[in-house]
């Protein structure tokens, strides 16, 4: 199906460093969502977001639901070396999902 | 939170033979669980719908007959890799949603990974 337009594909950045990607879609979608995966293994929920310009925080990550419900961004402060990983987005409306290509962080500690 | 446990989580079999992977959700109820592949290095691609007490929804290009799913219940969804050959060898992950929970986020199985020698 169609895929979400997510970037940087990759980012590789030192430890304490912040780090911010995002998400963009032509479609509406009525729940956005960021995921991590680590190798081997499914992804993990970080954060969802419901309304249209919510901005949430889960310790050391912020998203934001973009106000046209067509974006949304996810910003990682101070980067420690276990953040590595996949980043997934994900735009949720019913039963319909779609999945950004995912960005790939590498921290150097 | 909401758990998803699949498995196993390694499997390796023949070519020819037919593998099972299951996805239970622990905590919760779901009347629709996803199944997915990926390839190395790249996204979640969506294999089918499955749905319980009906026939699953398959996505363009994904075989039916070869990629079977059963949800038999309101907690567990089955896919069955049926005559597997080595290019069928890949990761697999399901998901599912709290059917209670309007707009609850799709929470994810650690993933199977295949290997068809």
């Amino acid at each position: 199906g169609q895929q979400l337009n997510q970037s940087p594909q990759s980012m590789f950045i030192q430890e304490g460093e912040d780090v911010s990607m995002n998400c963009t879609s032509s479609s509406i979608f009525n729940t956005w969502l960021w995921y991590k995966q680590d190798p081997g293994e499914g992804p993990v929920l970080l954060i969802a977001l419901y309304k249209a310009g919510e901005l949430t925080s889960n310790g050391r990550l912020t998203a934001q639901f973009g106000t046209t419900r067509k974006d949304s961004f996810l910003n990682i402060s101070a980067s420690i070396p276990s953040d590595v990983g996949i980043y997934f987005c994900a735009g949720q409306r019913s039963d319909d999902m779609r999945f950004g290509a995912g960005t790939r962080l590498t921290v150097k500690p | 939170g909401a758990v998803v446990s699949q498995h196993p989580s390694r499997v390796i079999c023949k070519s020819g033979t037919s593998v099972k992977i299951e996805c239970r959700s622990l905590d919760f109820q779901a009347t629709t669980m996803f199944w997915y592949r990926q390839f190395p290095k790249q996204s979640l691609m969506l294999m089918a719908t499955s749905n319980e007490g009906s026939k699953a929804t398959y996505e363009q290009g994904v075989e039916k007959d070869k990629f079977l799913i059963n949800h038999a219940s309101l907690t567990l969804s089955t896919l069955t890799v049926t005559s597997a050959h080595p290019e069928d060898s890949s990761f697999y992950i399901c998901s599912a949603r709290d059917r209670a929970r309007l707009n609850s986020p799709l929470h994810f199985g650690n993933g199977t990974r295949l290997t068809v020698t």
